[in-house]
C-alpha cells in the first residue's frame, strides 16, 4: 500500500492564481481531511470528508474548496491564492473517522504564495 | 482557546540524555483520545501512540514512554537515552466529542522541537 499520497510536493503561486492540491489514499478509508501547518500553531483542520459525496468545514475553511467524488481522492482547491495561504498542507485519512480513529498523514505539500 | 498546550517550544539535549515533552489538554468530555505524532526533518507526520481517556496505564515502547494523568490533564512523553535520530518536532493532539457530531477532528498543540546533538 502506498498509504496517503499528495502531489505536488512543492508549489509556488502568484497572488490570485488558482490551483488544486491532490490527495489520494489506497487504504479504503472513509474519512479524509486537510490540515495546514503554520509555524508555532501546530496543524489546523481546513475541511474534512466522512465519505464520498460528503464534506464539511473545519476550523479554517475560508479560501478553500473540496469535493469527494470517490473514496480514494480528496482534492483541495485554492480559488484565488493569497500570501496568507503560504503554508504546508497535509492530507490525512482514517478508517471510519469516528472520534479516536487514528489518522494517517500524507507527506505534505509546501505552498508559497508570492 | 488552545485545547492542547505544549509549553516547550524547543528542547536541546546531548545524545543519551533523557528528554520529557509536556502536553496539557483541556476538555469537558469524559470520553476523549490523545495522540502523539513525530515530524522528522523530512517533514512527514508519523503516528506514535493513541490513548483513550479510560486507560491511564503508562505505556512503554522501546525508548519511548508515555505518562497519562487525568488528574492534571497531562499526557507527557519521555524519550530515554536519546539519539540523533530522535531530532524532530513532536505534536500532541486531542480528539474529543463534538456537540453536533462524533467525527474525529484532531486538535494539535503547537509542537515541541527536540534537538539531539552527538
Amino acid at each position: 500500500n502506498a498509504g496517503v499520497t499528495q502531489t505536488p510536493k512543492f508549489q509556488v503561486l502568484k497572488t490570485g492564481q488558482s490551483m488544486t492540491l491532490q490527495c489520494a489514499q489506497d487504504m479504503n478509508h472513509e474519512y479524509m481531511s486537510w490540515y495546514r501547518q503554520d509555524p508555532g500553531m501546530g496543524l489546523r483542520l481546513i475541511h474534512y470528508s466522512v465519505g464520498a459525496g460528503i464534506t464539511d468545514q473545519g476550523e479554517v475553511p475560508n479560501g478553500y474548496n473540496v469535493s469527494r467524488s470517490t473514496t480514494e481522492d480528496f482534492p483541495l482547491r485554492l480559488l484565488s491564492a493569497a500570501p496568507s495561504q503560504t503554508s504546508v498542507y497535509f492530507c490525512a485519512s482514517s478508517p471510519t473517522g469516528v472520534r479516536g480513529d487514528t489518522q494517517y498523514f500524507g507527506p505534505g505539500t509546501r505552498l508559497t504564495v508570492l | 482557546a488552545q485545547k492542547v498546550t505544549q509549553a516547550q517550544t524547543e528542547i536541546s539535549v546531548v545524545e543519551k540524555e533523557d528528554v520529557t515533552l509536556d502536553c496539557v489538554y483541556e476538555t469537558r468530555d469524559t470520553t476523549y483520545y490523545l495522540f502523539w505524532y513525530k515530524q522528522p526533518p523530512s517533514g512527514e507526520l508519523v503516528f506514535l501512540i493513541r490513548r483513550n481517556s479510560f486507560d491511564e496505564q503508562n505505556e512503554i515502547s522501546g525508548r519511548y514512554s508515555w505518562n497519562f494523568q487525568k488528574s492534571t490533564s497531562s499526557f507527557n512523553f519521555t524519550i530515554t537515552a536519546s539519539q540523533v535520530v530522535d531530532s524532530a518536532v513532536y505534536f500532541c493532539a486531542l480528539s474529543e466529542a463534538n456537540p453536533t457530531d462524533s467525527w474525529g477532528k484532531l486538535q494539535f498543540g503547537a509542537g515541541t522541537q527536540v534537538v539531539v546533538t552527538p
